[in-house]
């Protein structure tokens, strides 16, 4: 079983669709969640960091964590062609030198 | 802010050649970076991580010799891929950790737009 599990999609939704994106995880050490998005042949861009169960809202995004379930969620409201990219979690143990487990990612197309 | 870049973006080399991949922190300074690899509609695999000033930890089935990375200042950090074989093709990314991040984000890496590797 892999640390962290992704489901890698595609997903395709209507432009102003709400998308849900998770990840599930078996180790209970992690503490602290990203959620990063890769536009194609580009690097990882971070869009949310948390480190504790609930919400993060950012814009229409939210970042949802559920540790008691060892489950991550990133929701985006009113989605946008421009949101069309691949979406990966991450999560690390702190202090344990940085080092962040991915998930596979989730291909996401936002169709006009 | 927390820019890191890449150069050169593409290379593409005869097979028997090495390569050299570098990895910068623009506006501030990096105590540890990593290198990882990413194949086509795959997640990253991490490959080494690189501290300032010490050698770098290497994860398990990757060749050290194979990928050196040397990280000689807070802002600059190089993979050389040598002698670089057709199955060494792939997509290299760096990332890098603000080393006056506050304790809550120690674990944030910023990384870099990638280079891609062909070896023909």
């Amino acid at each position: 079983q892999k640390e962290v599990e992704q489901d890698p999609g595609p997903l395709s939704v209507p432009e102003g669709a709400i998308v849900s994106l998770n990840c599930t995880y078996s180790n209970s050490a992690f503490q602290y969640f990203m959620w990063y998005r890769q536009y194609s042949r580009k690097g990882p861009e971070l869009l949310m960091y948390t480190y504790s169960s609930g919400n993060k809202e950012d814009g229409r995004f939210t970042a949802q964590v559920d540790k008691s379930s060892k489950y991550i969620s990133l929701f985006i409201r009113d989605s946008q062609p421009s949101d069309s990219a691949t979406y990966l979690c991450a999560m690390s143990v702190l202090n344990q030198g940085g080092k962040l487990i991915f998930g596979q990612g989730t291909e996401l197309s936002v169709k006009p | 802010g927390a820019v890191v870049s890449q150069h050169p973006s593409r290379v593409i080399c005869k097979s028997g050649t090495s390569v050299k991949i570098e990895c910068r922190s623009l506006d501030f300074q990096a105590t540890t970076m990593f290198w990882y690899r990413q194949f086509p509609k795959k997640s990253l695999m991490l490959m080494a991580t690189s501290n300032e000033g010490s050698k770098a930890t290497y994860e398990q089935g990757v060749e050290k010799d194979k990928f050196l990375i040397n990280h000689a200042s807070l802002t600059l950090s190089t993979l050389t891929v040598t002698s670089a074989h057709p199955e060494d093709s792939s997509f290299y990314i760096c990332s890098a950790r603000d080393r006056l991040a506050g304790a809550l984000s120690t674990d944030t890496q910023y990384f870099g737009p990638g280079t891609r590797l062909t070896v023909l």
